[in-house]
């Protein structure tokens, strides 16, 4: 199995900076990774697919980016809707995988 | 535009066989899509459970191979997971969701909780 792990697994940032998540593949995925977007009681929901494709809907302050093992999640300026848990998932190969996940919360 | 919702028990007695179906809407279980199932134990992260194609193909988390059954219902436009002997490390939400490549899982159900408890 392929595992991701993601750092860091817990993010503190005001309303307004710019958040990094990193997730790091166990081996090389090419650029098949997504990245999502969860609240307390909610769905996951699909914020970037391949990498760095924004999904249809999504704000433009999200951006995805890397290929290989090493994939980054970026929020450009964070703002009080984007307080949630964020995944990534490799599509690459079975089965699919996702990381832990990171909480970003208010500081 | 596709949508998926999960149904089935809330509640399921240890060693016994946790049934849970996908209703898709807005669009035909025969298209290209794969239709997946994802648990999250309270708490704690994603598992993804396995997927099915309209054609009956699966693909299952190893993990789970066992135990995991996997259908499609064309006339029903639906799609099933059966998981038999649970225990309580089973109890977690269940999402359904579906994928096409070379996109993510997109859209998901809005979960349901199963509770192995006798």
């Amino acid at each position: 199995d392929i595992q991701l792990t993601q750092s860091p697994s817990f993010l503190s940032a005001s309303i307004g900076d710019r958040v990094t998540i990193t997730c790091r593949a166990s081996q090389g995925i090419s650029s098949y990774l997504a990245w999502y977007q969860q609240k307390p009681g909610k769905a996951p929901k699909l914020l970037i697919y391949a990498a760095s494709t924004l999904q249809s809907g999504v704000p433009s302050r999200f951006s995805g980016s890397g290929s290989g093992t090493e994939f980054t999640l970026t929020i450009s300026s964070l703002r009080p809707e984007d307080f949630a848990t964020y995944y990534c998932q490799q599509l690459n190969s079975y089965p699919r995988t996702f990381g832990q996940g990171t909480k970003v919360e208010i500081k | 535009q596709v949508q998926v919702q999960e149904s089935g028990p809330g509640l399921v007695k240890p060693s016994g066989t946790l049934s849970l179906t996908c209703a898709v809407s807005g669009g035909s279980i025969s298209s290209v899509n794969w239709w997946n199932w994802v648990r999250q134990p309270p708490g704690k992260g994603l598992e993804w459970i396995g997927e099915i194609y309209h054609s009956g193909s699966t693909n299952y988390n190893p993990s789970l191979k066992s135990r995991v059954t996997m259908s499609v219902d064309k006339s029903k436009n639906q799609f099933s997971l059966k998981l038999s002997s649970v225990t309580a490390a089973d109890t977690a939400v269940y999402y359904c969701a579906t994928w096409s490549p070379p996109r993510g899982f997109d859209p998901w159900g809005q979960g349901t909780l199963v509770t192995v408890s006798s």
